[in-house]
């Protein structure tokens, strides 16, 4: 079992539609977990950090977590062609020093 | 203020030979971490410093070292270079281990090595 896992797509949304993007991750002391978006090319850019069970809302931006389920999604609104990325899951290890990141998940928003 | 930067952009070396790569973190960050990332591939956990000592490591050979400096500026070092090196080398750097928040991490631009 992959530490990080996401789906690696690619997840294929028309403009202005929702995009859900999922990861599970596997150790259960994790407490810090993140969303990265990564154009073709270019270093990761960080989008979101949650830290507690729930929802957080940053714009368009939703990140959920569920920590009984090791459960991580990032919902999108109102999808734009300029969100097409891979989306990166990153968890960190109960220690804090050591971040895993998933394979990530490719979007494509249709304009 | 100013962002994270790694220098070379890109660098060409032969199988064997040895490679230093550069990175300047954020102002006021002091916690710097190496990753290694394959095409296709999520960011690979290479290791953290802080304050100048090595904080953890990721399933890397020791042929892959660094160093961080008193401005909190890093270097990677990586000897005998196999073909499997080739790949973009991301460093990031985050504010430290007073708080979760301090775990945000914000990457530089990478250095793309290809090994022939």
């Amino acid at each position: 079992q992959k530490e990080v896992e996401q789906n690696s797509g690619p997840l294929s949304v028309p403009e202005g539609a929702i995009a859900s993007l999922n990861c599970t991750y596997s150790d259960r002391g994790s407490q810090s977990f993140f969303w990265y978006r990564q154009y073709s090319g270019k270093s990761p850019e960080l989008i979101m950090s949650i830290y507690s069970n729930g929802d957080k809302e940053d714009g368009r931006f939703t990140a959920q977590l569920n920590k009984a389920s090791q459960y991580v999604s990032l919902l999108i609104r109102d999808s734009q062609p300029s969100d097409s990325a891979t989306y990166l899951c990153a968890v960190n290890n109960p220690g804090g020093f050591k971040t895993i990141f998933g394979a990530g998940t490719r979007l494509f928003v249709k304009a | 203020e100013t962002g994270v930067t790694q220098s070379p952009t890109h660098l060409i070396k032969t199988r064997g030979q040895q490679v230093t790569l550069r990175c300047s973190s954020q102002s006021g960050h002091n916690t710097v971490s190496w990753y290694q990332q394959a095409l296709g591939q999520g960011p690979q956990f290479i290791f953290q410093y802080y304050r100048e000592e090595e904080n953890g490591r990721g399933n890397f050979p020791p042929r892959f070292s660094g160093l961080q400096f008193p401005n909190y500026s890093s270097e990677l070092n990586v000897n005998a270079l196999e073909l499997d090196d080739s790949a973009l080398y991301l460093c990031a750097s985050s504010l430290g281990q007073v708080e979760q928040r301090t775990y945000e991490q914000y990457f530089g631009p990478g250095t793309r090595l290809t090994v022939t």
